[in-house]
């Protein structure tokens, strides 16, 4: 199975600061890498599908980039309600796999 | 609006099974392959399986082959999912989530459904 390992488990940022968030795949997943935010209590919702395309409604200011193993989110300008915790899922080879996970809180 | 409503939340007893749902709406259901996500309390995702509505065919993680069993009623556009021979460790909250053809991530995902197995 392809591993995904996530980094960092967790963080805190200011309002207004840029987030990144990385994902590390075991072997070549050839871009098929998605972003997700879940809220307390809720489902994931999808952010960021093929590495870096952004999926409709989804504000600006997310943004995903990478490429072969390495690929990472990057939220441009904290806002309270980007508090949720992101995980990435590799849809290269089944089983799907998922990253462990990344906490964000608003310091 | 594309809708996934699961089955409400189910309490058994070791050594039992659960059947849960999942009800599409809003979409031609045979268009989009469902899936079943596992969240243990606190913890990451682990890929169950998937089914493919218009021919039935039908995928899974080596994990939960012998554990987990998917069917469609496409009259229903319903999806299920039987969970046998439950332990404490299938205590989780258990989403469906479509995805498209060829598209390789869900899209939409329903409200899930919590397990907790306990005497």
């Amino acid at each position: 199975d392809i591993q995904m390992t996530q980094s960092p488990p967790s963080l805190s940022a200011s309002l207004g600061e840029t987030v990144s968030i990385e994902c590390r795949a075991s072997e070549d997943i050839y871009s098929n890498l998605a972003w997700y935010q879940q809220k307390s209590g809720k489902s994931p919702q999808l952010l960021i599908y093929y590495a870096s395309s952004l999926q409709d409604g989804v504000p600006s200011r997310f943004s995903g980039s990478g490429s072969g193993t390495q690929y990472s989110l990057k939220i441009s300008g904290m806002q309270p309600e980007d508090e949720g915790v992101y995980y990435c899922l590799q849809g290269s080879k089944y089983p799907w796999t998922f990253g462990g996970g990344t906490k964000l809180e608003l310091k | 609006q594309v809708k996934l409503l699961q089955s409400g939340a189910a309490l058994v007893k070791p050594g039992d099974s659960v059947k849960m749902s999942c009800k599409a709406s809003g979409y031609t259901f045979t268009d989009y392959i469902i899936h079943w996500v596992k969240q243990s309390h606190g913890k990451s995702l682990e890929w169950i399986g998937y089914i493919n509505p218009y021919s039935g065919g039908t995928n899974y993680n080596e994990k939960f082959k012998s554990k987990a069993t998917l069917t469609v009623d496409k009259s229903s556009s319903t999806a299920y999912m039987e969970f046998s021979r439950l332990t404490s460790e299938d205590s989780a909250i258990y989403y469906c989530a479509r995805s498209e053809y060829g598209r390789r991530c869900f899209d939409y995902w329903g409200q899930g459904v919590m397990v907790t197995v306990s005497s």
